[in-house]
Formats: C-alpha cells, structure tokens, sequence
C-alpha cells in the first residue's frame, strides 16, 4: 500500500461549483497533515495545514479523519484561479521529519 | 527577505557526469529536503537534514548524494549511477516546529541529461 493515495482526477468543473478531494494515508503514526497547491512548472505552496477538529480558510475547508486514516479538502464557489494540482502532505513518522507527498489531484475550473 | 534559493535553474547535461545543484536557505530553518518530480507525478523524497552534518535517505536516494556542512546550505549531487536523472528538482526548508511547521520550496531546478 502506498503511503499517500490520491484520486489523481483531473477534475473538471464549472465556475461556481463544490469540489471536494481525498487523500488517505498508510502509517497511522503521522502526525501532520497539508494540502499544497502547485501551478505548472511552479514549486508547490502551502494551501492549508489541516487540524484534528477540522478548520476552513475562506472558501477552503479541510478536515481529518484519524480513524479512517484520510484527510480531505472541500473547495466551494470555485474559481477559474483555482485551477491547480492539489498534493496532500503527511509526515512520515510520529518525530514528524520526513514530509511525503501524495501523487496531487488535478483540478480544471472552466468558465 | 528570507527565502529558498536554488541554482541553476536550468542545466544541461550530457550522460555519466555529475552534476551539483546548489540550495541556499536565509530562513534559518534547521530542516532542508530534496525531492524529485517527473512529469505527472507528486514529489519524491530523495534526502533530508534536520541538522548540520547529518541527513538521512528518502525513498529514492540510489544515485544521489547530499552534504550539509553549514545550516544555510544543501547541495544535491546527481551521480552517474542515477539512471533516470532527468526531472525537476526541489529543495525545501521546514520552520523547527515537526508537529505544525510548513515546508517553504525554492523556485526548482529543471535537469536534462542528453
């Protein structure tokens, strides 16, 4: 099983709409949780940390499930710039030294 | 103003040389990463620092090297044993909190081997 598993998409959808990604990790010792995003050809940028008790940031809401061993991002309103690659960051270990990134998912907004 | 920096940005090389790629950090972060990205696909961890004169083998260290002799600097050596040394390479730097501490990247480095 792999460490970090995302559904790679793309996904594709209009302006406005609800968009919502999973990620599911492997160890149950990690203890950090992120989502990146990554425009092409760019380095990847910190969207969000992602607490135990779930936390949003504008129109970006992520959640963790330790139980399930998954953590997810809900966009809502989307726009045409949040048309991006979306990586899911977990820490290897319960130390939190390594950092391993899920494969991303593709999101296309289109107007 | 603090920051990754990462050179060069482009680099050509022909195969079996080696080649050096330069990260710099003035974030005063005691953790600095390398990893790899080819076309399509997420970042793979080659080798990580999480203080000077010591670092461990991510998941694809064979035909890499790394040193870090001074906090602020991480170069990355690409061996002739790497087979596939083509890709694009990020080094990242991590605030010293594990548990909540974000990586901060620099701006990459695309290699081509011909």
């Amino acid at each position: 099983r792999k460490e970090v598993e995302q559904d790679p998409g793309p996904f594709n959808v209009p302006e406005g709409a609800t968009v919502a990604f999973n990620c599911t990790y492997s160890n149950s010792a990690s203890q950090s949780f992120f989502w990146y995003r990554q425009d092409c050809r760019k380095e990847p940028k910190l969207l969000m940390s992602v607490y135990s008790s779930g936390n949003e940031d504008g129109r970006f809401t992520a959640q963790l499930n330790r139980a399930s061993q998954y953590i997810s991002l809900l966009i809502r309103d989307s726009k045409l710039s949040d048309s991006a690659t979306y990586l899911c960051v977990v820490t290897l270990d319960r130390a939190g030294t390594a950092l391993i990134f899920g494969k991303g998912t593709t999101l296309s907004v289109s107007s | 103003d603090g920051g990754i920096t990462q050179s060069p940005k482009y680099l050509f090389r022909k195969e079996g040389q080696n080649v050096t790629l330069s990260c710099e950090q003035n974030l005063n972060h005691d953790a600095m990463y390398w990893y790899r990205q080819d076309p399509g696909q997420g970042l793979r961890l080659i080798y990580y620092s999480q203080i000077v004169n010591d670092f461990q083998k991510g998941d694809i260290a064979e035909g890499y090297s790394v040193s870090r002799e001074k906090k602020e600097s991480f170069p990355l050596t690409v061996t002739s044993a790497q087979k596939n040394p083509t890709a694009f390479y990020l080094c990242a730097s991590r605030t010293n909190d594990r548990i909540t501490g974000e990586l901060f990247f620099g701006e990459g480095s695309r290699l081509t081997v011909l």
